[in-house]
């Protein structure tokens, strides 16, 4: 999708190894935001960040970290994959508030945790 | 936790018929958004409708919201097989993020 590149679009990995997944943007977004889609669950929020080194958690973050170090970089680590991590992950950015704006996604990365 | 359901979970129309999908919500918002999600694919924002407003267009979208029953619905007119793909809505109950439904898969046959 124009403006928000997401890397690798597809891995596979093995449990208890970390893992990281990039979010990166061209459109000096401020808001940056990780989901991931299950099937029966929607998206969930994981975390999301809303400046250089200001993030937050959501819904569920256990067992993931995020640094964002530059407005147009933000990363999402596993810090040991297990199976019920095994998902396609979303990243989403913002302009402003979601109350204002709405959100333009990346076009995700298929995990698979065996 | 999911803020908005959509219904039906599933829908499975002829081209050139209209597609209604429909949102419910639990608390109260500022706006609710419309994404569409193609296969394989992100989610692509169709429609933003505040909450002072209760209907917009956009094309052959029609949304509308009413707050007083907590609910939201699209209508897609003369629907294309092109529309099939997934919908969802998704509100700003949380502050500065959105929450998905679950979505509605719409199918539509040539």
């Amino acid at each position: 999708d124009a403006g928000i590149t997401q890397s690798p679009r597809h891995k596979v990995t093995e449990t208890g190894t970390p893992v990281t997944l990039r979010c990166h943007q061209t459109e000096n977004h401020r808001y940056m935001y990780w989901y991931r889609q299950d099937p029966g669950h929607g998206l969930r929020l994981i975390h999301y960040s809303y400046g250089v080194k200001d993030t937050d958690k959501g819904e569920v973050s256990d067992g993931y970290s995020v640094s964002r170090s530059k407005t147009e970089d933000f990363l999402l680590t596993l810090e040991s994959a297990t199976s019920s991590q095994t998902s396609v992950y979303f990243c989403a950015i913002s302009e402003g508030t979601a109350w204002d704006y709405g959100y333009t996604f990346g076009s995700g990365t298929r995990l698979t945790v065996v | 936790s999911q803020q908005g359901e959509e219904d039906p979970q599933a829908l499975s129309i002829q081209e050139g018929e209209n597609a209604t999908m429909n949102c419910s919500y639990k608390t109260s918002i500022n706006n609710l958004q419309w994404y569409r999600q193609n296969s394989g694919r992100g989610l692509v924002h169709l429609i933003l409708i505040r909450s002072n407003e209760r209907e917009k267009h956009s094309g052959r979208l029609r949304v509308t919201l009413d707050t007083s029953k907590k609910s939201s619905s699209l209508l897609i007119t003369a629907s294309r097989a092109a529309d099939t793909a997934s919908y969802f809505c998704a509100t700003d109950d949380a502050g500065n993020m959105l929450t998905f439904g679950g979505g509605t898969r719409l199918m539509v046959k040539p």
